[in-house]
């Protein structure tokens, strides 16, 4: 299973945009980046994921370096309801089943109004 | 509205008391599975199913059990329950080939 490395936690400000960077040099060539949330004394919560391109949907998009060696989810805006821990999950896709997510510690976004 | 519920929410019970966790979901999804969250350890796969009557052991399966009679249900039992096993529990659900899971609310358990 491949390895990532997250911040701790970060902090951003209300409307402000916020990138929150994954390292996962370990990926294999196999592996989706899968990006979930959770949000204070909730369930994890889907958020994007991504091979090789850029993604983008209604919640954030997601930049995918070129090796693949990290990953950047992007809140355009950040709102108050955007403070959660982020977790960046490689995970494998074997035509389209699923598998387990490993959730590492993730980072602890903090967003001040 | 598409949704994972779990019950109980909460639930304090004495150790050897056996118990049982539901979960139930509306989405025709195949695949279920638990994880358990404990502080410093993150989210821990229990188990999973890939479909009615096929279920797997996750990473820590010690001490549950589960079924999957129905599609729709996937029920965790702790025959007997012990202090080691409070925790915060996650039932999710997926369908294929999506790869977004749905969570529940969560169960938090606490054993005596």
């Amino acid at each position: 299973d491949a390895k990532t490395t997250q911040p701790n936690s970060m902090e951003s400000n209300e409307e402000e945009p916020v990138h929150l960077p994954c390292n996962h040099s370990t990926i294999s060539g196999t592996d989706y980046i899968h990006w979930y949330r959770q949000l204070p004394s909730q369930g994890p919560e889907y958020v994007i994921h991504g091979l090789t391109s850029n993604v983008n949907n209604r919640m954030a998009s997601l930049a995918i370096a070129e090796d693949r060696k990290s990953s950047t989810l992007i809140l355009h805006r950040a709102t108050l309801r955007d403070a959660a821990v982020y977790y960046c999950i490689p995970i494998k896709n074997y035509g389209g089943a699923t598998n387990k997510l490993i959730f590492g510690t993730g980072t602890l976004l903090a967003v001040q109004p | 509205e598409a949704q994972v519920t779990q019950n109980p929410r909460y639930l304090i019970t004495v150790t050897g008391k056996k118990l049982t966790v539901t979960c139930s979901q509306n989405m025709n999804h195949e695949y279920m599975s638990w994880y358990r969250q404990d502080p410093g350890l993150g989210l821990r796969q229990i188990y999973y199913s890939m479909n009615v009557e096929v279920t797997d052991k996750g990473d820590v399966p010690e001490g549950y059990k589960v079924s999957r009679k129905e599609k729709r249900n996937f029920p965790l039992i702790l025959e007997s329950p012990s202090p080691n096993q409070t925790s915060l529990y996650f039932c999710a659900s997926a369908g294929l080939p999506t790869n977004e899971q749905f969570f529940g609310p969560g169960t938090r358990l606490t054993v005596l």
